[in-house]
Formats: structure tokens, C-alpha cells, sequence
């Protein structure tokens, strides 16, 4: 069947820190694999999407490669700001979404 | 311009009340989703509607009924409210794919937090 394993938070980071969130995915076929954000009080937003093996997806310079061999779609950024504190959900798209257990991350100045 | 709205954004109520939850969205979509998100931030899928027909019906109380006037719109109607029903509640919408799987991005309304007391 299809999930999606999302890296426990909380994670808290200072400014300008370099962000890995993980997750892993085990699906039939090859879906799409997506990356949304939720701000505090606020619904979830794209934040960015691979529709297929080594696509990478970015936007606002967080950036996820589709990795099949390792069942992977990893968060990374470079450096993250106080603003990017949200709860970050990996999402899988097969029959319906399967979305992970979100992850907190909270940036301190 | 609003992609998909809910109303209302909070709503209070007491045990064992009916209440309704409105959807709305205007991106042209053919298929809505309603989701609860709980205090862990954990998020289930309930119900998706493809053009006013419903396709996922996961394992919900039969308190609670979606409804869907027309593919714009999908309404939550529960019945006999418990304390556990609290939560925040979101619609979304996506287009489907014509391999009928949801390769689509979802595109999520603002929540509605729901307090039974």
C-alpha cells in the first residue's frame, strides 16, 4: 500500500541554519510527491511538488529531489528565516493523498 | 480572489448539537476533499467528492454527511456533536487526473476549528 514516513519534530533551529526534514515513502507505481506548509493558524499550502523519479521541486529556496532508489523526497534549505517556522507536511498522491505526520520546526533569531 | 473558502472559520458548540461546515471553490475543480486535522497536527482524509459523486468514504461515524449541491461546493453536516469531533476541519479541491489517480495538486480552504463542549 502507499505512506509516507515524515520525520518527527519538534525541530528548532537559529537563523541561517541549513534545514533537512526527511521522509520516506513506500508506494505502488510512481506517484506524485509533494511538499506543503502550514503557518500557525492557517490551512496548507503547496510549497512545492517532483512528479517523477529525480525531479527536483523548489520554491522560496527550500528545494526536495525525487529519489527512487532510496524512496526518498528530503526537505532541504540553506539558510532558514525566522518566517519559515511552520508545520511542514510530505504528501504522496496515488489513489487519494497520503500525507505524513507533519513536522514542527520553529526558527529562533 | 479566494481559491477555496469555508465558513465559518470557528464555530462553538455544545455536546450532542448539529452543526454544518460550508465549502466553497471557485479554481473550476471536479474534485473536493474534507479532512480533520487533530491536536497533533495528524491529518485524515474523510470524504472526496468527483463531480457531486462521492469516491472515498473512509472509516467516519455516519454522524457526519457530506453533501454537494454542485462541484463548486461541498458541505459537512454533522449530527449529534461529541467532544471528540473537536478539531479543525478542511475542505480542499484538486483536478482530477484521467488515470483517475490523485496526481493533482490539492488545494486547501483556510480550516474550520470546531470546539464541542
Amino acid at each position: 500500500g502507499n505512506s509516507v514516513t515524515q520525520m518527527e519534530g519538534p525541530v528548532t533551529l537559529s537563523e541561517e541554519a541549513f534545514l533537512t526534514i526527511n521522509c520516506t515513502y513506500t508506494a505502488t507505481g510512481y506517484p506524485s510527491l509533494f511538499w506543503y506548509v502550514q503557518y500557525p493558524g492557517e490551512g496548507l499550502q503547496l510549497l512545492l511538488k517532483a512528479t517523477k523519479a529525480d525531479d527536483k521541486g523548489s520554491n522560496k529556496g527550500f528545494e526536495a529531489t525525487y529519489r527512487k532508489e532510496t524512496t526518498s523526497f528530503h526537505l532541504e534549505k540553506g539558510s532558514v528565516q525566522v518566517s519559515d517556522s511552520a508545520v511542514y507536511f510530505c504528501a504522496l498522491a496515488g489513489n487519494q493523498f497520503y500525507f505524513g505526520t507533519g513536522t514542527s520546526l520553529t526558527v529562533i533569531p | 480572489d479566494t481559491a477555496v473558502s469555508q465558513t465559518p472559520k470557528y464555530l462553538v458548540t455544545q455536546m450532542g448539537n448539529d452543526k454544518s461546515i460550508k465549502c466553497e471553490q471557485n479554481l473550476g475543480h471536479d474534485t473536493m476533499y474534507w479532512y480533520k486535522q487533530d491536536s497533533k497536527k495528524f491529518l485524515k482524509i474523510m470524504f472526496s467528492y468527483n463531480n457531486k459523486e462521492l469516491i472515498i468514504n473512509e472509516t467516519v461515524p455516519n454522524r457526519f454527511s457530506p453533501k454537494s449541491p454542485d462541484k463548486a461546493h461541498l458541505n459537512l453536516h454533522i449530527n449529534s456533536l461529541e467532544l471528540g469531533d473537536s478539531a479543525v476541519y478542511f475542505c480542499a479541491s484538486s483536478q482530477s487526473s484521467t488515470s483517475g489517480l490523485t496526481q493533482e495538486t490539492q488545494y486547501f480552504g483556510p480550516g474550520t476549528r470546531l470546539l464541542v463542549l
